[in-house]
């Protein structure tokens, strides 16, 4: 079975500050990885994903992340944060890219004060 | 253009009734999903559809019955309605198998039983 754990139901940071969001998988076969952003009120977008190839994938927005199998890590940061960047942030596993059945961990929602 | 729009956006209802949640997408998409985010955001896949074909039925208590009329809606009818069901319920489309696959969500309709 799949599961996915995100450190932190809540992480503050300060407009210009790094966001560092922290996911942890546990997999039995090769992982695909996805973190998903949730602005108030409206669905998941797709902020970057992890399927093959290089361990550092750049997504939407700035925001970027690594995969690290030897830690089975996943954390998704950002250099500088920004007030828009306030939202529920959620990292997903999956075993394959068809008929994608996600298994989300439970958010980290980001606070940015200015 | 919505890509993904699902209705109504709020659900307010009695236990004990049945309730419809309409969803559609116009992206093309040939596999639709059905998640359910619980109060505390923890979000869960109940159903896939792929080519109205059920592919995905994540032990679902049966009181939830999703419909595909066709490849672009998958709405999902739920009988007897308990105080539990209350949820942000997410209606989301992919094109699976292909190289860049990700999921589009709706907004959410969000579901009250009183």
């Amino acid at each position: 079975a799949q599961s996915v754990t995100q450190l932190g139901s809540h992480v503050s940071v300060s407009e210009g500050a790094l966001v560092l969001l922290r996911c942890n998988y546990s997999s039995s076969v090769p992982p695909y990885l996805f973190w998903y952003v949730q602005y108030p009120n409206q669905g998941l977008q797709l902020l970057l994903k992890y399927t093959t190839g290089a361990t550092l994938v750049k997504g939407i927005n700035g925001f970027e992340a690594e995969f690290k199998k030897s830690e089975t890590s996943f954390h998704l940061t950002k250099p500088s944060a920004h007030m828009s960047d306030a939202a529920e942030y959620f990292c997903a596993v999956s075993k394959n890219t068809g008929f994608q059945k996600l298994v989300f961990g439970t958010g980290t929602r980001l606070l940015v004060s200015p | 253009d919505t890509a993904v729009s699902q209705t109504p956006k709020y659900l307010v209802t009695q236990m004990g009734n049945d309730k419809s949640i309409k969803c559609e997408q116009n992206l093309g998409h040939d596999t639709m999903y059905w998640y359910k985010q619980d109060s505390k955001k923890f979000l869960k896949i109940m159903f896939s559809y792929n080519n109205k074909e059920l592919i995905i039925n994540e032990t679902v208590p049966n009181r939830f019955s999703p419909k595909s009329p066709d490849k672009a809606h998958l709405n999902l009818h739920i009988n007897s309605l308990e105080l539990g069901d209350s949820a942000v319920y997410f209606c989301a489309s992919s094109q699976a198998g292909t190289r860049d696959e990700k999921l589009f969500f709706g907004s959410g309709t969000q579901l009250s039983v009183l």
